[in-house]
């Protein structure tokens, strides 16, 4: 059971690249979600998703984009990516809405704007 | 919005040692969690609390949903190397809130 997967494990962009953040899960998890880890910052949510065809904002959306076109996959964009972007990026998975807090997270995607 | 306070940023202690960590906020929340994250990992889901006073073991972990529902407590027992790891609190204010992560608390555990 693979549970989630996130893909590239690494990536470096330059500035005003546009790219793509692949997350898919295999338990049949309605809740998916897309943090951010900083250095002292903790994890901070940037979008989510409780069901295919439905995403809403976090609390850092601004310049990142995502859709949910299946249960499985929810991919995050970055369309013109900035320095400020720079950071780990984690998928997350859960049962029922999310909330309940028992997320399974992914290893992580280390992202690196020049 | 809500946010969780976790102090100090790190903590350094002796291999077979008790660690204790708390989570406070000016908020009420529903659910209290506690993940630990290992070096180049995600992080993953240690314990969950869902009722206040609640007290929940894992091991040698232990939990507390804090009476005022404002914070929560997370103790290790008889510390080893391999906790090592930033420890993250979380919270929830209710089935349609967001969840709410603390900023960590990375440990160092010396032989």
């Amino acid at each position: 059971n693979a549970g989630v997967t996130q893909t590239p494990k690494f990536q470096v962009l330059k500035t005003g690249q546009s790219m793509t953040l692949q997350c898919a899960q295999d338990m049949n998890h309605e809740y998916m979600s897309w943090y951010r880890q900083d250095p002292g910052m903790g994890l901070r949510l940037i979008h989510y998703s409780v069901g295919a065809g439905i995403t809403d904002q976090g609390e850092v959306p601004n310049g990142y984009n995502v859709s949910r076109s299946t249960t499985e996959d929810f991919p995050l964009r970055l369309l013109s990516a900035a320095p400020s972007q720079t950071s780990v990026y984690f998928c997350a998975s859960s049962y029922g809405t999310g909330f309940t807090g028992e997320l399974f997270f992914g290893e992580g995607s280390r992202l690196t704007v020049l | 919005g809500q946010q969780l306070n976790q102090s100090p940023q790190s903590m350094f202690i002796q291999e077979g040692e008790d660690v204790s960590m708390n989570c406070t906020s000016s908020s009420i929340f529903n659910t209290w969690l506690w993940y630990k994250q290992d070096p180049g990992e995600g992080p993953v889901l240690l314990i969950a609390l869902y009722k206040a006073g609640e007290l929940t073991s894992n091991g040698r972990l232990t939990a507390q949903f804090g009476i005022t529902r404002k914070d929560s407590f997370l103790n290790i027992s008889a510390s080893i190397p391999s906790d090592v790891g930033i420890y993250f609190c979380a919270g929830s204010t209710g089935a349609n809130s967001k969840l709410t992560f603390g900023k960590g608390i990375t440990l160092s555990v010396r032989p």
